[in-house]
Parts: C-alpha cells; sequence; structure tokens
C-alpha cells in the first residue's frame, strides 16, 4: 500500500501566522490527494481535493499545492476558528488512505 | 442541504454483529458513491469502505475484509454497514461520507462503536 507520511503531527502557532502542512507519499498518487480539517466532537469537513482545488465555501486563505509526491496545505493568515486537526487522504487506489494528522494549537 | 444521519452504534461483546446505517437527503443518493470512514478514540482517521451507486462495487480495508459489508438501498436513500466477528479494534466513530467520487465532500456527525465484555 501507498503510505502517507504527515508533517508536523503537532505545529503550536499564533492568530495571523502563515502555516504549512506537509504530505509526502511512498510512491505517485498524481494528484489524487484532499485535505480536511476536523475540529473536536466534530467530523471532518472538506478543504481541499485534487492537491489544490478550494471546496465551496471554504475561505480562500487555504490552499493547496503538490511538488512530486509532496504535498502541501498552507493557511496564509491563521485565524481564530483554525484551531483544529487537519488530515491528508489520498485517493488514487484502494485502500484510500489518511495521513497521521496534524494538530494545529495556540 | 445535504445531510447523513447515521444510527445504529452501541455497545456490544466481542466477537458480536451489529449493522450501522446512514440516513440520507438533500441530494440524489442514486447518483454517489458512499464511504463509512471510523475513528478509534483519539486516534486518526480510518477509511473503512465504500460502494459504488449502484452497488456494484465495493472496497474495504484489509483489517475489515471479510468481516465487515457495505450495502445500500437507494429506494430508502440508506447506507448500510453490517459488522460481524468484532474485536476491540473495531472500537471507534463510524463516520458516513459522501463520495465525489472518492474523497468525501459530506460527511455524517458519526455513531459510536464500543466493543467491549
Amino acid at each position: 500500500d501507498i503510505q502517507m507520511t504527515q508533517s508536523p503531527s503537532t505545529l503550536s502557532a499564533s492568530v495571523g501566522d502563515r502555516v504549512t502542512i506537509t504530505c509526502r507519499a511512498s510512491q505517485s498518487i498524481s494528484r489524487w490527494l484532499a485535505w480536511y480539517q476536523q475540529k473536536p466532537g466534530k467530523a471532518p469537513k472538506l478543504l481541499i481535493h485534487t492537491a489544490s482545488s478550494l471546496e465551496s465555501g471554504v475561505p480562500s486563505r487555504f490552499s493547496g499545492s503538490a511538488s512530486g509526491t509532496e504535498f502541501t496545505l498552507t493557511i496564509s493568515s491563521l485565524q481564530p476558528d483554525d484551531f483544529a486537526t487537519y488530515y491528508c487522504q489520498r485517493y488514487n487506489h484502494y485502500p484510500l488512505t489518511f495521513g497521521g494528522g496534524t494538530k494545529v494549537e495556540i | 442541504e445535504v445531510q447523513l444521519v447515521e444510527s445504529g452504534g452501541g455497545l456490544v461483546q466481542p466477537g458480536g454483529s451489529l449493522r450501522l446505517s446512514c440516513a440520507a437527503s438533500g441530494f440524489t443518493f442514486s447518483g454517489y458513491w458512499m464511504n463509512w470512514v471510523r475513528q478509534a478514540p483519539g486516534k486518526g482517521l480510518e477509511w473503512v469502505a465504500n460502494i459504488k451507486q449502484d452497488g456494484s462495487d465495493k472496497h474495504y480495508v484489509d483489517s475489515v475484509e471479510g468481516r465487515f459489508t457495505i450495502s445500500r438501498d437507494n429506494a430508502k436513500n440508506s447506507l448500510y454497514l453490517q459488522m460481524n466477528s468484532l474485536t476491540a479494534e473495531d472500537t471507534a466513530i463510524y463516520y458516513c461520507a459522501r463520495g465525489n467520487p472518492y474523497h468525501s465532500d459530506y460527511w455524517g456527525q458519526g455513531t459510536l462503536v464500543t466493543v467491549s465484555s
């Protein structure tokens, strides 16, 4: 199976910071990658699909990019509502693997 | 408005069975793949299974293959997960999620399954 290595596992940041989270695939997955946000006690929410396509209604401060097998989620200016855990997921073939998650905290 | 409402979770003994349901509304259910994703307490997300629009194609994560069965009833706008031979490692919140077609664009709030004696 293709593994997804997400880093860092925890990230301490402040409001207004530029935040970058990385997911690295163990082999090529083309651009078949999504990013989700999850807040405590809530279901995940889709932010980005196909590596860089922003889901409707998601603020433009969120962006995704890809370079080979490395994928990046960037929050350009962290807002109070953005403190959460973020997951990547590849969906090029089965099983549809999630990364281990990145908790963004103050 | 897209809504997904899971039910059927609860406490079950090891080796037991449980059937989860997911009631869908606000979209044409028969037009979408559907997923089950789970999250063990304090852990990350794990994709469990998905099913094609007409039920003709199904996929599972290795750890549940042969024990879990995903199914759907498009007439009832409902998704199901039959879980057999449950172990403590199956303890998790189980989410129903709409596939578009393979990433999940809408999620339910989840139902908790606890496997314990």
